[in-house]
C-alpha cells in the first residue's frame, strides 16, 4: 500500500445520480491531487490542493466538484455525469514543493467509475 | 501532434530479456523526465527520475534521456514476470521541487508490458 486510500474501488452510476469519491492519505503530505485516467489517453490532472487551498483547476466541467476539508482528506463530488466521464479516477498526494527534495507523487489505487 | 508520444503496446517478451521502452516528445523545453510503473488495478508509482540528458541507473533499470533527439528510454535488464505492468513516461518544464511542479507533468499514454515466464 502506498499510504493513499481511495473508496469506493468501483462505482456505477446513472447520469442523474449524485455520488462522491473519497481519498485519504496517511503520509503527512500537504498537497493532494485528482487525476483522470481514460483508456489510451494520458493522465489528466483535474485539481490540485495545497494546504487545503485549491491551486489548480484545469477547466474541469462543473459536474465535478472537489472538496478538501483538511490535508489528509480529499473528495470529488459527482453529479449529472455523462457516459464519457467513465474512467479511472486517481488521487495522489505529495509534500508541498520547497521542502528540499523531489516531491514524489504517491497515487492511490483509484476508483473505476462507470456512468450509464 | 501530441506533446508526448508513447507506443501503447502491448509488448510481450520472454523472462530474462532486455526490455526497451520509449517516449518521444515535441517540446524541447522539457527538462525533467520520469518513468512510472502501474500494475493492474493499482495507481502509478514512480520508478525513475532524471534531469536533462544522460543516463541514470537503479538496479535492473536504466533511464536514458537524449534531449537533442527529444527521446527518452527505460531499459529493464534481466526482466522478471513481476515487471509486467504499464509503464508511463512523464516530463515537465520546471523542476518538480519548484512551486507546485507536479501539476506541470505531461504524461504519455503508457506501454503495457508482459514478461512471459
Amino acid at each position: 500500500e502506498t499510504g493513499v486510500t481511495q473508496t469506493p474501488r468501483h462505482l456505477v452510476m446513472g447520469m442523474t445520480n449524485k455520488k462522491s469519491l473519497k481519498c485519504e492519505q496517511h503520509l503527512g503530505h500537504n498537497a493532494m491531487y485528482w487525476y483522470k485516467q481514460s483508456a489510451k489517453k494520458p493522465l489528466e490532472l483535474m485539481f490540485v490542493y495545497s494546504l487545503e487551498e485549491r491551486v489548480e483547476n484545469n477547466s474541469v466541467p462543473s459536474r465535478f466538484s472537489p472538496e478538501c476539508p483538511n490535508s489528509s482528506h480529499l473528495f470529488l463530488h459527482l453529479h449529472t455525469l455523462q457516459p464519457e466521464d467513465s474512467a479511472l479516477y486517481l488521487c495522489a498526494s505529495s509534500h508541498r514543493p520547497g521542502t528540499g527534495d523531489y516531491e514524489k507523487l504517491f497515487f492511490g489505487s483509484g476508483t473505476q467509475l462507470s456512468v450509464l | 501532434q501530441k506533446e508526448v508520444e508513447q507506443d501503447p503496446g502491448p509488448l510481450s517478451v520472454p523472462e530474462g530479456a532486455i526490455v526497451s521502452l520509449n517516449c518521444t516528445y515535441s517540446n524541447s523545453a522539457f527538462q525533467y523526465f520520469m518513468w512510472y510503473r502501474q500494475y493492474s488495478r493499482k495507481g502509478p508509482e514512480l520508478l525513475m527520475y532524471t534531469y536533462s540528458s544522460g543516463n541514470k541507473e537503479d538496479g535492473r533499470f536504466t533511464a536514458q534521456v537524449d534531449k537533442s533527439s527529444k527521446y527518452i528510454s527505460l531499459f529493464i535488464r534481466d526482466s522478471q514476470p513481476s515487471d509486467s505492468a504499464t509503464y508511463l513516461c512523464a516530463m515537465s518544464l520546471l523542476p518538480v521541487i519548484s512551486n507546485f511542479g507536479n501539476e506541470k507533468l505531461t504524461f504519455g499514454t503508457g506501454t503495457r508490458l508482459t514478461i512471459i515466464p
